[in-house]
């Protein structure tokens, strides 16, 4: 079974508008860590943000803001007053275990592009 | 966020040739880095763990004579592609844990584009 999956192959979003992209997880742990990070066509990975399973509040940073529902184990990411240069792929990826040197699994990605 | 500097962002080198890959966390300390390939349009896929002072920690499926991983000190690591082929034409992608207590984040280096020709 996919410990990450995300769904939407390639999202669009108007300019200024809000968009969500879907992350669903499997993990039998009870302690773990959800991520989120962007990759621009450049190439580089940038860590956007961060949900401990045992956070009470929904993460958030600036105009990310991430919606995780325990119960049906997703850490979907909410973007804001989406912009151009938004436009890229985003990943979702899961650190079992407390805070162990366990690695990230990563999702398969969304393609957002940021419509002008 | 920390910072990962990683280098060379783009080689090319002839087949049969060695290229080495420097990953380094400029400014924290990082005992564990790991090393990733992403395939065009694909997500990344993680080939070992770098621990300081002592051995790599290879993925199943990854030569560990092949692709020799060295953590010599708390902020370097380096990745070397040995009698590299075509085929290990990649984007190859650091990553460094900071620890901030329970959580910890991952952050990455801007990757190194290899082409072997």
């Amino acid at each position: 079974a996919q410990k990450i999956t995300q769904t939407q192959p390639g999202m669009f979003v108007q300019e200024k508008e809000a968009v969500t992209l879907d992350c669903t997880y499997d993990t039998s742990d009870q302690s773990y860590g959800l991520f989120w990070y962007k990759q621009p066509s450049s190439g580089e990975m940038i860590f956007l943000i961060y949900q401990g399973s045992y956070d009470e509040q929904n993460a958030t940073e600036g105009r990310y803001s991430l919606n995780f529902q325990k119960a049906r184990k997703s850490a979907n990411l909410v973007i804001s007053a989406s912009q151009l240069g938004d436009s890229a792929m985003y990943f979702c990826a899961m650190r079992e275990g407390p805070g162990s040197a366990r690695q990230l699994t990563f999702g398969s990605g969304t393609q957002l592009t940021v419509l002008p | 966020g920390a910072v990962v500097s990683q280098h060379p962002s783009w080689v090319i080198c002839k087949s049969g040739t060695s290229v080495k890959i420097e990953c380094r966390s400029l400014d924290f300390q990082a005992t564990t880095m790991f090393w990733y390939r992403q395939f065009p349009k694909q997500s990344l896929m993680l080939m070992a763990t770098s621990n300081e002072g002592s051995k790599a920690t290879y993925e199943q499926g990854v030569e560990k004579d092949k692709f020799l991983i060295n953590h010599a000190s708390l902020t370097l690591s380096t990745l070397t592609v040995t009698s590299a082929h075509p085929e290990d034409s990649s984007f190859y992608i650091c990553s460094a844990r900071e620890w901030l207590g329970v959580r910890n984040i991952q952050y990455f280096g801007a990757g190194t584009r290899l082409s072997v020709l």
